[in-house]
């Protein structure tokens, strides 16, 4: 079945500092999609970035940055220059196709970064 | 924001109980999903309906139902509420629901006394 594994529990860092949030997943999949979710303290779950697997482009939008390697199996997450507001849970996601039509997200457990002023 | 409602934000209710919780999708999604988020598990697929109609179910038990109406909104129903049933309900949304991108709600805190 497929697996997200997130191994870092929980990440605590001063602000300003870079911090990488690590992914790795298990797919038989040869199409698939990963996706980064943020849960702030407030609860909900906010759409951070999608990525299909045939592309392995890195990307970069403001202080984020995901890097994406097929081989490793990887899609790390880097937060430069961390901000307070970045306290929150970080989930990576991996796109189950359940049966033709149908999807599930298959969720990592969850990283907590903590962001000291 | 991402324009997936989901009311009540919380619902405090007692063993044995049966309680409902309700979502409607960002505009034009015809996918909706539920997800139940709990310290042991995680976050787990329940179900997933499709303009109407079950697409897919995961571990959703067989005290757990849903249906999607046909203004598209959802509705999720917990019934014989036990403690352990105590965990934080999303429902997101996608157009399609295949390989798309799921914008969840705000969720709906659930604690089971």
């Amino acid at each position: 079945a497929q697996k997200v594994t997130q191994a870092q529990t929980e990440i605590s860092v001063v602000e300003k500092e870079d911090v990488t949030l690590d992914c790795v997943y298990e797919t038989r999949d040869t199409t698939y999609y990963l996706f980064w979710y943020k849960q702030p303290p407030s609860g909900e779950l906010v759409f951070l970035i999608r990525r299909n697997s045939f592309d392995e482009q890195n990307e970069i939008s403001g202080r984020y940055s995901w890097n994406f390697q097929k081989s490793t199996s990887s899609f790390n997450f880097t937060i430069t220059a961390s901000q307070v507001v970045d306290s929150a849970v970080y989930f990576c996601a991996l796109s189950e196709t359940i049966i033709q039509g149908a999807q599930k997200l298959v969720f990592g457990q969850g990283t907590r970064l903590t962001i000291n002023p | 924001d991402s324009g997936v409602t989901q009311t009540p934000k919380h619902l405090i209710t007692a063993t044995g109980q049966r309680v409902t919780l309700r979502c409607s999708p960002r505009s034009g999604d015809l996918s909706v999903y539920w997800y139940q988020q709990s310290l042991d598990q995680g976050l787990q697929f329940l179900i997933q309906y499709y303009n109407g109609e079950e697409r897919a179910k995961g571990n959703i038990l067989e005290r757990f139902s849903a249906q999607q109406f046909p203004d598209l909104h959802s509705e999720l129903n917990l019934s014989s509420l036990e403690l352990g049933d105590s965990a934080l309900y999303f429902c997101a949304s996608s157009t399609w629901g295949l390989r798309e991108t799921q914008y969840f709600g705000p969720g709906t805190r659930l604690l089971v006394l």
